[in-house]
């Protein structure tokens, strides 16, 4: 167990709906990442928060957005799905910058657009 | 674009023989480098990690070479075990950490 919690596990949603997935991070670490990872995919960066601010963006759609609030958790908003935003996606945390240290990810939330 | 990548997508090892998961990176600017291993239905799981300033680094059963020359990262098992069948991802940082496509290793028995 990574300490890292993210739900839901599964979702099944249609085009043109929106989602939202959460992510609790570990104890006491202040940065969370989000990745998608999609079939036969290597996992894509989609963004950094770091104690509430945003820290680095990757290869995030414009339809896709993030936040992590106060009490440090995370939420990643997908808007105006389409079916090749099936994926997984996985939140990740660390104490601080990924360079200094591991970053610890949880188990992921598939989404599957129909 | 820079990217990371892996040599092969696929390796087949013997249990009990040594197996070794090359990658290619292409960030000059990265300066930190992680293996981590995913196996079925579960997130990636930290293997091992070296700095740009080390060329080699060992833990428990594994250990990761880094060769800034030629951009080169690899990571040997020694002894591969059934649990060590997975896929293995090289990542790179610089101010942000990027995957590369993995490598599934499957251990024959």
């Amino acid at each position: 167990d990574s300490g890292v919690t993210q739900t839901p596990k599964h979702l099944i949603t249609a085009t043109g709906q929106r989602v939202t997935l959460r992510c609790s991070p570990r104890s006491g670490d202040l940065s969370v990442y989000w990745y998608q990872q999609s079939l036969d995919q290597g996992l894509q960066f989609l963004i950094q928060y770091y104690n509430g601010e945003e820290r680095a963006k990757g290869n995030i759609l414009e339809r896709f957005s993030a936040q992590q609030f106060p009490d440090l958790h995370s939420e990643l908003n997908l808007s105006s799905l389409e079916l090749g935003d099936s994926a997984l996606y996985f939140c990740a945390s660390s104490l601080g910058s990924p360079n200094t240290g591991e970053l610890f990810f949880g188990e992921g939330s598939r989404l599957t657009v129909l | 674009g820079e990217s990371v990548g892996l040599h092969l997508p696929t390796l087949s090892v013997q249990e009990g023989d040594n197996s070794i998961i090359n990658c290619a990176y292409s960030n000059s600017a990265s300066d930190y480098f992680i293996w981590y291993k995913q196996e079925s239905g579960k997130g990636p799981q930290f293997i091992i990690d070296i700095r740009s300033n080390m060329d080699k680094r060992q833990g428990q059963r594994v250990t990761v070479l880094l060769n800034k020359t030629v951009k080169h990262l690899s990571l040997q098992i020694a002894a591969t075990q059934p649990g060590d069948s997975a896929v293995y991802f090289c990542a790179e940082c610089d101010y942000k950490l990027s995957f590369g496509a993995g490598t599934t290793v499957t251990v024959r028995a």
